[in-house]
């Protein structure tokens, strides 16, 4: 089974640039989401998916970040314009229900982004 | 405001040692917890607990929940120079709603 893609898995901007990453969840996986992780911190989330739709956008900084999920399958999410404290790896997620009831977290390998 | 506290933030062990990892938590509704290990970008998945399933093991690794007091523990005996990474807790609540991360607990095993 194909893991949750990512890309890219490293970019460095300067500050005031924009930049766009892409994710691929797992097949049939309805939802999404991504995750901001600074340094020395948890993820934290930024926008929930589910199918198109957006569940949960509360802690997404909508001046400067946008995220979509047109067809309910692959997902972008950028920032325009950069500043330097939005330096972090931000992580893609997908999820499945577990036969048990609970729900499993599956990562992307991640985009370490730096804003210089 | 839903909250996942871990203690302790970072930890210093030797090869062979056994290590006790903390999460405690408030969150509406409480559906499952899972504990992941991040040793670069991409963490890994290492057990889900729910109502259904307190106690889990694998290997020299095992996990307990206790809902009632609101907090799950994960063992790691017979450390290794391998298990060095961050550990993270993430419980989630209702279906749909999203996970909410504790700060992780970042382990060093020395040889």
């Amino acid at each position: 089974e194909a893991g949750v893609a990512q890309s890219p898995r490293y970019k460095i901007i300067e500050k005031r640039q924009s930049v766009a990453f892409w994710c691929n969840p797992i097949s049939g996986h309805a939802t999404l989401y991504w995750y901001q992780q600074i340094l020395g911190q948890g993820p934290k989330l930024l926008i929930q998916f589910q199918n198109n739709g957006v569940v949960d956008d509360s802690q997404l900084p909508k001046d400067r970040f946008s995220a979509e999920r047109l067809k309910g399958v692959d997902s972008t999410l950028k920032i325009q314009p950069a500043k330097l404290e939005d330096s972090a790896v931000y992580l893609c997620a997908s999820s499945l229900v577990a036969q048990s009831g609970g729900e499993k977290l599956f990562f992307g390998s991640g985009t370490q982004l730096s804003v210089l | 405001e839903d909250k996942v506290v871990q203690s302790p933030l970072s930890l210093v062990v030797h090869e062979g040692d056994t290590v006790t990892l903390n999460c405690s938590y408030e969150v509406t509704n409480f559906r499952s917890l899972l504990w992941y290990k991040q040793e670069k970008k991409a963490p890994t998945f290492l057990f889900m607990l729910t109502s259904s399933g307190i106690e889990k093991k694998s290997g020299r690794l095992s996990s307990i929940l206790d809902k009632k007091e609101l907090f799950s523990i994960l063992n790691i005996t017979a450390t290794q120079t391998g298990d060095s990474a961050i550990y993270l807790c993430a419980v989630g609540g209702n279906y749909g709603q999203n996970f909410v991360f504790g700060p992780g607990t970042r382990l060093s095993v020395l040889p």
